[in-house]
């Protein structure tokens, strides 16, 4: 079985650095992309970027581009996203999801969500 | 604002049938497949329709998509309670090069 397990609810200050994760299994992790969404409150999804983590080959939505970093560590199946200085417009529910083919718009399994609340 | 114009909200009676639309432009539906989501309360998106209006394995086939030019449509028949979920719209945008959703769509089943 397909399955994506995302790292627990955070609070954090701004200013806090952060990083989240999302663990794959009962696939080849490798070969295929994930996919980092975001949602706030009362707003649609946005796709933040993807990475592939047989080679770690990294595109970033403009809309977020040097403002997080997603990683991955293929001999753990598991993709991160991370803050290096959060603000509190960075709450919001983040979605890891599998996606096959990068330049599309499937994403075929999803993870539970991180909750990232940003209070000072 | 998205990218993507879904209305904010759609009714329907059980039984009944209903669409939500998705407006885009060439950049994005007009050249590219859509896919379409459901996310029911407190839970993660769920893939129901991809490649404009193919369905994966378990979705039942009162969903349905279909694609005319820049706009695209969800299609639900036989509405149950258990369809009330906001539903959205996503394709690739070549211009933007990222994925694009619309702003989502609340069906509530009267």
């Amino acid at each position: 079985e397909v399955q994506l397990v995302q790292s627990g609810a955070e609070v954090n200050t701004p200013g806090e650095s952060l990083k989240i994760s999302c663990k794959g299994s009962g696939y080849s992790f490798t070969n295929y992309w994930i996919a980092w969404v975001r949602h706030m409150p009362g707003k649609g999804l946005e796709w933040m970027g993807i990475i592939y983590p047989g080679d770690s080959d990294t595109r970033y939505s403009p809309s977020f581009q040097g403002h997080v970093t997603i990683s991955a560590d293929k001999s753990i199946s598991t993709a991160y996203l991370q803050w290096y200085s959060l603000k509190a417009s960075d709450s919001a529910m983040y979605y890891c999801a599998r996606h096959e083919v990068a330049g599309t718009s499937i994403f075929d399994y999803w993870g539970q969500g991180t909750l990232v609340t940003v209070s000072s | 604002q998205s990218v993507l114009t879904q209305p904010p909200s759609v009714s329907a009676a059980p039984g009944q049938k209903v669409t939500i639309s998705c407006s885009g432009s060439s950049s994005n539906i007009g050249n590219n497949y859509v896919s379409w989501y459901q996310q029911l309360p407190g839970t993660a998106p769920e893939l129901l329709i991809y490649d404009n209006n193919k369905r994966p394995s378990g979705i039942p086939d009162r969903f349905s998509g279909s694609k005319s030019g820049t706009s695209a449509t969800l299609g639900i028949t036989g509405l149950q309670t258990g369809d009330e979920a906001d539903y959205y719209c996503g394709t690739w945008d070549s211009s933007l090069s990222a994925v694009v959703f619309g702003g989502g769509t609340k069906l509530t089943v009267l």
